[in-house]
């Protein structure tokens, strides 16, 4: 099992410019969460999705961000255009249930300039 | 909206001593609770799970507890060593099944 797979790894971005994050979540995991992480403000969740439906998207900063799961084996995180402020680790991890323990990708650590 | 605190941001402790973190928690009574480990440049790894209905769990060197009045739960690392120097994030389900994170405690086990 390869686990949660994101990528890339690292993006650098001027400001404006479009960002799209990926990831792949561990097969037969019915639920997908994408999470933003900062000194300031530790692990935050953005959205989740339970079999490709987004299901809580309160956690999405503005409308600069947006978030797609067109099967269930990926899912994107979108932000355009982007800003100083957004630079921070991205993370997605997956599970097999809501009370099940997530398993988290290694992250997109994003810089913009 | 749920508030989740971690006691302190760095703890610092002996090798071989007890290191025990606090996670308080706010304007919800959670179902369950988490427990992570995180290495830097690397994502949160689950270590225990603990149910309201559940006072204490063990895992080898690791225990949790959970006091539902108090809305507090207690991890402990015995004979802590170096390797168990990482950040520590306790995590609480929300109302509509999300997961919500504490900011973590960074602990650090000295030789």
């Amino acid at each position: 099992d390869a686990g949660v797979i994101q990528s890339p790894r690292h993006e650098v971005t001027e400001m404006g410019q479009e960002v799209t994050l990926r990831c792949k979540p561990i097969s037969g995991h019915d639920y997908l969460f994408w999470y933003r992480q900062t000194m300031m403000r530790g692990l935050e969740l953005l959205i989740y999705f339970n079999n490709n439906v987004p299901i809580d998207d309160s956690g999405m900063p503005e409308d600069r961000f947006s978030a797609k799961m067109p099967n269930a084996s990926f899912s994107t995180l979108k932000i355009q255009p982007s800003e100083p402020r957004d630079s921070a680790v991205y993370f997605c991890a997956s599970t097999v249930g809501p009370s099940s323990p997530l398993h988290f990708g290694n992250g997109t650590r994003l810089t913009v300039t | 909206s749920q508030k989740i605190e971690q006691n302190s941001e760095a703890l610092n402790i002996q090798e071989g001593k007890t290191a025990t973190l606090t996670c308080n928690y706010t304007n919800y009574s959670p179902a369950y609770l988490q427990w992570y480990r995180q290495d830097p440049g690397r994502g949160p790894v689950f270590l225990l799970l603990i149910r309201e209905n559940e006072k204490e769990k063990r895992k080898e060197r690791l225990k949790v507890t959970f006091d539902t009045t108090l809305k507090q739960s207690l991890f402990h690392i015995t004979a802590s060593q170096p390797a168990d120097s990482a950040t520590y994030l306790c995590a609480l389900v929300g109302g509509a099944n999300n997961l919500f994170f504490g900011t973590g405690t960074r602990l650090t086990v000295i030789p």
